[in-house]
Parts: C-alpha cells; structure tokens; sequence
C-alpha cells in the first residue's frame, strides 16, 4: 500500500465553522506533512510532524490546528477560517523527514464562504 | 538563497515532440532534484529524481539532466503524448531545509494531438 489517503475530498465551510482534514497513511512512515496549495502556484509548507512530534511549524496562523494522534494518521482542525484560505489542502508522508520521497494525498479541496 | 527557479511557465508541444523544462538554484546545500507531476484535482506525484553526484538520469521517456557547476537541472519529455498534459515542478531538498521541499513555480504543459 503505498497510498496516501486524504478525507474529505471536497469541504465547504462558512467563517464560523469548524471542520476537519483527516490524512491516513500505512506505509510505516513516520514523517507526515501538510501542505496548502493556492490554484497555479506550488505546494506550499505549513507542518511538519516527526514521530508524532511536531517539528515544524511555518508561521500558520493559529486558525490551523494540526494534530498527529499516532503514526498512521494526521488531521487538520480548522476554526474561523478566512475567504482567502480556500485552496487545495495536501498531506504528504515520507519514511522519515531526513528521507526525501514524498508521497501526496490527492489533497481536499476547501472552500471558504 | 533558498528559491527554485522554473522555466519555461507554460508550454505547448505537438504529439511526439520533446517537452524541455528548466530549473536553476542557488544553495549548493541541495542535494536531492525531484521532479513531481500534478493532474487537475490530483496531488503532485514524483516523476523522478537526481542527485547532484550525477549528470544524468533516465527513466523510460523521462530524462533528467543535471549540471552541478550552472546549478541547473532540466526535464527532457521524449516523445511528448497527451497524457503527459499537466503541471511539472520541480524542486529541492536538502541542507538546512531538511524536512522541506523546496519547489519551482510549476511548469503547465500541454500537449495537442
């Protein structure tokens, strides 16, 4: 199994809402990633969760709340989100972060109204 | 110190031709190019990677050319077909950024019948 899945595929969501991205994977890797991904732009980083520990944190606002219950799975819990944060939300999982082979999720697209 | 540069941002080629995407960068720090593959409403997929120990690397009509001293890499598409139609990036992992990929601008290429 060398999938990455991402739930839901499709989100829509007022400003007061809360909500969650759900990311499974069982690949055995213990590096897991989200990133967000604006229409024609790349893939940019917002977490990095190493051994279920978070590791890296780009500036997100606080609005974004990621969590790593355990090594199989990561979600993103979303609260007062904002118009300009619609976009294609992807995981991503690699055996280690010191290990370079990424594997995406085909992403949740979210929409804020 | 930290960008990839893309080129060209889009690209048109004729069934059969060779699709040429470059990308130039500055941290000598870098040492793993993959380059990923991203279809409408997909996460990016990696297509192939180099390492800079390497001038070259095929994998059936994907051809990586690496030049360490420019610090460019580019993708060769040989014998372009219309399934190949989708936005190429490419990126850069390594040195400091251990744990964070460092992407191009993306590269949208279309290839007509």
């Amino acid at each position: 199994d060398t999938e990455v899945t991402q739930t839901p595929k499709h989100l829509v969501m007022g400003m007061t809402n809360k909500k969650s991205l759900k990311c499974e994977q069982h690949m055995g890797h213990r590096a897991m990633y989200w990133y967000k991904q604006k229409a024609k732009k790349p893939p940019e980083l917002m977490f990095v969760y190493s051994y279920e520990k978070l590791s890296i944190n780009e500036s997100v606002p606080s609005r974004f709340s990621p969590e790593c219950p355990n090594s199989s799975l990561l979600n993103l819990h979303l609260h007062a989100l904002q118009p300009e944060d619609s976009a294609l939300y992807l995981c991503a999982s690699s055996l280690r972060t010191r290990n370079e082979k990424l594997f995406f999720g085909s992403g949740t697209q979210l929409s804020v109204l | 110190q930290q960008q990839v540069k893309q080129s060209p941002q889009s690209l048109i080629v004729q069934k059969g031709g060779i699709s040429i995407i470059n990308c130039a960068y500055e941290n000598t720090a870098f040492d793993y190019f993959p380059w990923y593959q991203q279809f409408p409403g997909k996460g990016p997929a990696l297509l192939i990677a180099i390492r800079p120990d390497v001038s070259e690397k095929k994998e059936g009509r994907f051809t990586i050319s690496f030049n360490k001293s420019a610090k460019q890499f580019s993708l060769h598409i040989m014998d372009s077909q219309p399934g190949d139609s989708a936005t190429y990036f490419c990126a850069a992992w390594g040195g400091t950024s251990y744990g964070k990929l460092t992407f191009g601008q993306g590269t949208i290429l279309t290839v007509h019948p």
